[in-house]
């Protein structure tokens, strides 16, 4: 499986702008989510990047460069309920057996405060 | 809002007797996936399906079985559960590669 680093915490100020960063071995790539996961409760799907570049959506881009191995989830305008763990994941090669299985990093807890 | 739904939500149960954690769908998701999640570890893959009957181990197996009968539910059994898998289990289905998983809400399990 994928080799997922991201830093464990982060902190930053309601309306500020804050980058999650992500790396993960480049061997067998096909593409990186990005998830949102509030306290207590099940992930939810933010993003998908399979080229490079930045993709945006609304407040969140996310940004990929394959050949670096590198991802990032840039929020902007950040709010209270911002305040959740971002989760990177990315699939192996596809199997043939057609099983699409993500491997997560272990997320980031980030903080918004006042 | 996605159909996918986990039962238990919460479960207590003592060292050593069987559990069984049940997930069911109504997208018709070919692929349906158990993850468990624990502080450090983040979420691990146990077992996934690919269709009905059809199912391989994923990174942490060990003590854990499951089952697919019908393409709506997948069953994740403990048959004989231990403290270590006291923990958060996720159930997720997918049906393309680029949309991501849905989760269920999850099922809290402590073993005693």
């Amino acid at each position: 499986g994928q080799n997922i680093d991201q830093p464990t915490e982060m902190t930053a100020t309601e309306g500020a702008i804050v980058q999650i960063n992500c790396t993960y071995q480049t061997s067998g790539f096909n593409g990186l989510f990005w998830y949102q996961q509030h306290a207590g409760e099940a992930p939810t799907f933010l993003s998908y990047n399979v080229l490079d570049g930045l993709e945006e959506k609304g407040r969140f881009s996310s940004f990929l460069s394959r050949s670096k191995g590198y991802s990032y989830l840039l929020l902007k305008e950040l709010q209270m309920k911002d305040s959740a763990s971002y989760l990177c994941a990315t699939p192996p090669l596809y199997s043939g057996a057609g099983s699409y299985q993500l491997t997560f990093g272990k997320g980031t807890k980030l903080s918004v405060i006042p | 809002d996605a159909g996918i739904t986990q039962s238990p939500r919460h479960k207590v149960t003592e060292t050593g007797t069987p559990v069984t954690l049940r997930c069911h769908q109504t997208e018709n998701h070919r692929y349906m996936y158990w993850y468990r999640q624990d502080p450090g570890h983040g979420l691990r893959l146990i077992h996934y399906s690919y269709g009905v009957k059809d199912t391989d181990k994923g990174e942490v197996s060990d003590g854990y079985s499951v089952s697919r009968s019908k393409t709506e539910d997948f069953l994740l059994t403990l048959e004989s559960a231990t403290s270590s898998q006291t923990s958060v289990y996720f159930c997720a289905i997918t049906g393309m590669e680029d949309h991501g998983y849905t989760f269920g809400s999850g099922t809290r399990l402590t073993v005693v």
